[in-house]
């Protein structure tokens, strides 16, 4: 049992490359989450997913694009890479209760 | 909307010893749930606590307690016995409780602990 999974750890992009960013629960939970974590500061959310099929925007979607490929995973993509967007990124995920399970987080530059 | 403010960049404490970090928070939602977190030096997200809004006793859970002062609007973690794991950054956060803002988070600034031997 994994939980949250995220990959990469650690990604270094130049300004313009696009990537996502990936992320799986084995929890069989419904909703999921993207938050970005700046340095110094609280998490803010991106985007989320309240169930298989749905996305909604978050806190600070600009600049992002999301996927919910099915239960278990949800994706986050950068299309193209602005110093701005260099952060600390969690998933999380959330069954019937409260609590949100993160992720490791994936380390983001963007030079 | 939701705002979480946490006052307190940093706190020192030392071993053994009780201490409060504070969380206010503001929202128009009837219901409404309150979180901390704990994100140690290694960057993961560990949850500790919940308050649920309209919950009639404060939330314990081993050697963490939330104080809750709903007419305040203040969450307010004791941690006691103060251990040196105990260093990290932590953070207030709140959800709604109903409609499309259910389980979406809204995190404060966090606050840095320091624990001393």
């Amino acid at each position: 049992n994994a939980g949250v999974t995220q990959t990469p750890k650690f990604q270094v992009l130049k300004t313009g490359q696009s990537m996502t960013l990936q992320c799986a629960q084995d929890m069989n939970h419904n909703s999921m989450y993207w938050y970005r974590q700046d340095p110094g500061m609280g998490l803010r959310l991106i985007y989320y997913s309240a169930s298989e099929g749905t996305t909604d925007k978050g806190e600070v979607p600009n600049g992002y694009n999301v996927s919910r490929l099915n239960k278990r995973e949800f994706s986050l993509r950068l299309e193209s890479a602005a110093p701005s967007q260099t952060s600390v990124y969690f998933c999380a995920s959330r069954g019937y209760t409260y609590e949100q399970y993160f992720g490791p987080g994936t380390r983001l530059t963007v030079t | 909307a939701q705002k979480i403010t946490q006052t307190q960049p940093g706190m020192f404490v030392q071993e053994k010893e009780a201490v409060t970090l504070d969380c206010t928070y503001d929202t128009s939602d009837p219901s409404y749930g309150l979180f901390w977190y704990k994100q140690p030096s290694s960057g993961e997200m560990i949850f500790l606590i919940y308050q649920g809004s309209y919950d009639q006793q404060n939330a314990t859970e081993g050697r963490y307690s939330l104080n809750f002062q709903k007419a305040r609007k203040s969450a307010n973690l004791v941690i006691s016995a103060s251990q040196l794991g105990d260093s990290a950054m932590y953070f207030c956060a709140m959800s709604a409780k109903g409609g499309t803002s259910y389980g979406k988070l809204t995190f404060g600034q966090g606050t840095i602990l320091t624990v001393h031997p």
